[in-house]
């Protein structure tokens, strides 16, 4: 199985700050991984898939760059509804796995 | 619009067993993958299987930790997916996610999420 690696697992930050946050694979997954946002009580929302394709009605301000075994999720200027818990998940190979998570908070 | 409803969820003792169900509107359900997905409280996100399209004969494929316990099974008819949990453990409490996957294998569209406690 791969093995998905976040860090930091927590970040406090202030509106406005630029955030970012690493997921580290443990072998080579080209650029399939994903990035999710999660609110505490609901669904993840899918932010970012291949590696850097934002999806339709993210805000510009998230961008994922990355490919191989390295990934990185940057949030430019943070805003307030952005605080949240974030995952990557790796879409290379089954079991689909998923880093640990990121937990932003208000500083 | 897309919708994915799950239920079926609920309290069941160790060993015991429970069906859930994904109800899923405003796409074409029969030409999707889709996986089941869990988190336990607290927790991060855990995957526990994957039902693949008619064009790939509704095979599935399931997480070492629920395989031989674990099946899904898909009404294409219906436009449902299903999740048998048999033998159910401690470890299997954890809000049941359905979610659609997308060409590039990631998930577009989650379900609300069903509450699946065991305990006795």
């Amino acid at each position: 199985d791969i093995q998905m690696t976040q860090s930091p697992s927590s970040v406090s930050a202030s509106v406005g700050d630029r955030v970012t946050i690493t997921c580290r694979a443990s072998q080579g997954i080209s650029g399939e991984l994903a990035w999710y946002q999660q609110k505490p009580g609901k669904a993840p929302k899918l932010l970012i898939s291949d590696a850097s394709s934002l999806q339709s009605g993210v805000p510009s301000r998230f961008s994922g760059s990355g490919s191989g075994t390295d990934f990185t999720l940057t949030i430019s200027s943070l805003q307030p509804e952005d605080f949240a818990t974030y995952y990557c998940q790796q879409a290379h190979s089954l079991p689909r796995t998923f880093g640990q998570g990121t937990k932003v908070e208000i500083k | 619009e897309v919708q994915l409803v799950e239920s079926g969820g609920g309290l069941v003792q160790p060993g015991g067993s429970l069906r859930l169900s994904c109800a899923a509107s405003g796409f074409t359900f029969s030409e999707y993958f889709m996986d089941w997905v869990r988190q336990a409280p607290g927790k991060g996100l855990d995957w526990v299987g994957r039902s693949r399209n008619k064009g790939n004969s509704y095979s599935t494929q399931y997480a070492a930790s629920v395989k031989g316990r674990f099946t899904i099974s898909r009404a294409d008819s219906g436009n449902s997916l299903y999740l048998e949990m048999n033998s159910l453990k401690s470890e299997d409490t954890a809000v049941y996610y359905c979610a659609r996957v997308t060409a590039t294998y990631a998930y577009d569209y989650w379900g609300q999420g069903t509450l699946v406690t065991v305990s006795s």
